[in-house]
Parts: structure tokens; C-alpha cells; sequence
């Protein structure tokens, strides 16, 4: 596609649920980012995957989240048992080898509430 | 360990003021350094880069940044800020053996007509 896509946009969930979060990259890139934005937290780094290399977890804050990349392509990234304080911007993002370090081109993101 | 500090949550500046906003990182060795903005209801977009030589370097929207060693800076700048660039503003920081970015908490700019 022309850009990184997100779905849904809007996410409304009651605590204790589990949500699935979706990111289609921009074609062709080999890299992918998710990253939490939070009011007053700036944008917080999640996990990253690059190619065919072991992604890096550092980020996910709790067992609660993983994330998965099939084919190299799309992304989900999972939310077990939400907690209210989940509650928060998350944020997809990829680049590639023409786009340079760094250049990360995002999505519009998807508002996850948690009541 | 990466970090970014945007000491300014917020600023405000009148329409054709100049605009400096700062950014310090920490990093053991010469970083990548970014700005991104975030205007309202949009993605964050890239503004401009630092990987090596020029310490100034201009982005896109009149923007440029100053990279500074001994201050462990990167502090964006314009000369006569528009009301359109009222947005979030992120400082960025990347390792050059990885594409990930850690960024700073960002800085929300009002622009006063």
C-alpha cells in the first residue's frame, strides 16, 4: 500500500480482555516497529523486527504483550488480560533499506481504551 | 543505555517569532539523531537527520538542527515560525548498528496568530 496501515482505529475493550492490534507495512519494507503512546509519555518503544532476524522484545513492558510478524509483511501485535493503564496510542511503524536509517514512516496509530 | 530528554513539555510563540526547541541525549558513542512532528490528527512525519559531518542540518518545513558533541545536543531551530506548525515535536535517538529509535517525550508548540 501507499502507507503503513492500522486497524481498527478505535479500540474500546473491558479490562480483562484480550485485543489484537494490526499493522500492514509499507511493501517492501523489512523493518517494523510498534511503540505506545501515552499522555506525558512521549512514544514509548515496544519491539522491533528486522527481516528474518530474532525481533527485539526489550520494549513490551509485561508477558502480557507479544507480537508476531508473518511473512515478513503484517503485523499483530497482542494484548492478554488488558489492564486499564494499556490505555494508550499504539503505534506501528517500517522502514526499509531505500528509506535510510532511521526514517521510520508511521501509521495513524490505534486508540486502545480499557475500561 | 539510549536515552532522549525534551526538557520542555510545552512552548508557546507568537506567529513570526523564532522557534528553538531543545533536545539532549545520552548515548556512549555519535548517535543518529531525528526530529519527528506529529501535527493533529496525523502521523508522525520526519523533519530532518543528523548521521555525520555538517553539525547543521536543514529538514524539510524551514526546520534545522544544530548537532553539539560537548553538549550532547541536537536543538531545533526556525527563524519565523507559521501557525501551521503548531504540532508535537519529537527528538529521536538510533544506534548505528540498528534501526531503532528511542524517542523523547516530546514538546507541544502553540502558535499565537
Amino acid at each position: 500500500g501507499a502507507g503503513v496501515s492500522q486497524s481498527p482505529s478505535n479500540k474500546v475493550t473491558e479490562k480483562g480482555k484480550d485485543v489484537e492490534l494490526r499493522c500492514d507495512p509499507i511493501s517492501g519494507h523489512t523493518a517494523l516497529y510498534w511503540y505506545r503512546q501515552s499522555l506525558g509519555q512521549g512514544l514509548e518503544f515496544l519491539i522491533y523486527f528486522q527481516g528474518n532476524s530474532a525481533p527485539d522484545k526489550s520494549g513490551l513492558p509485561s508477558d502480557r504483550f507479544s507480537a508476531e510478524r508473518t511473512g515478513g509483511s503484517v503485523s499483530t501485535l497482542t494484548i492478554q488480560r488488558t489492564q486499564q493503564e494499556d490505555s494508550a496510542v499504539y503505534l506501528c511503524a517500517s522502514s526499509g533499506v531505500v528509506s535510510g536509517p532511521g526514517e521510520l514512516f508511521f501509521g495513524s496509530g490505534t486508540q486502545l481504551s480499557v475500561l | 543505555a539510549q536515552s532522549v530528554t525534551q526538557p520542555d513539555i510545552h512552548i508557546t510563540v507568537s506567529e513570526g517569532a523564532s522557534l528553538e526547541l531543545r533536545c539532549n541525549y545520552s548515548y556512549g558513542a555519535t548517535p543518529y539523531l531525528f526530529w519527528y512532528v506529529q501535527s493533529p490528527g496525523q502521523g508522525l512525519q520526519l523533519l530532518l537527520k543528523y548521521f555525520s559531518g555538517d553539525t547543521l542540518v536543514q529538514g524539510i518545513k524551514g526546520f534545522e538542527a544544530e548537532f553539539k558533541r560537548s553538549q550532547s545536543s541536537f536543538n531545533l531551530r526556525k527563524p519565523s515560525v507559521h501557525w501551521s506548525d503548531a504540532a508535537e515535536y519529537f527528538c529521536a535517538v538510533g544506534a548505528r548498528n540498528t534501526d531503532k529509535l528511542i524517542f523523547g517525550t516530546g514538546t507541544r508548540l502553540q502558535v499565537f496568530p
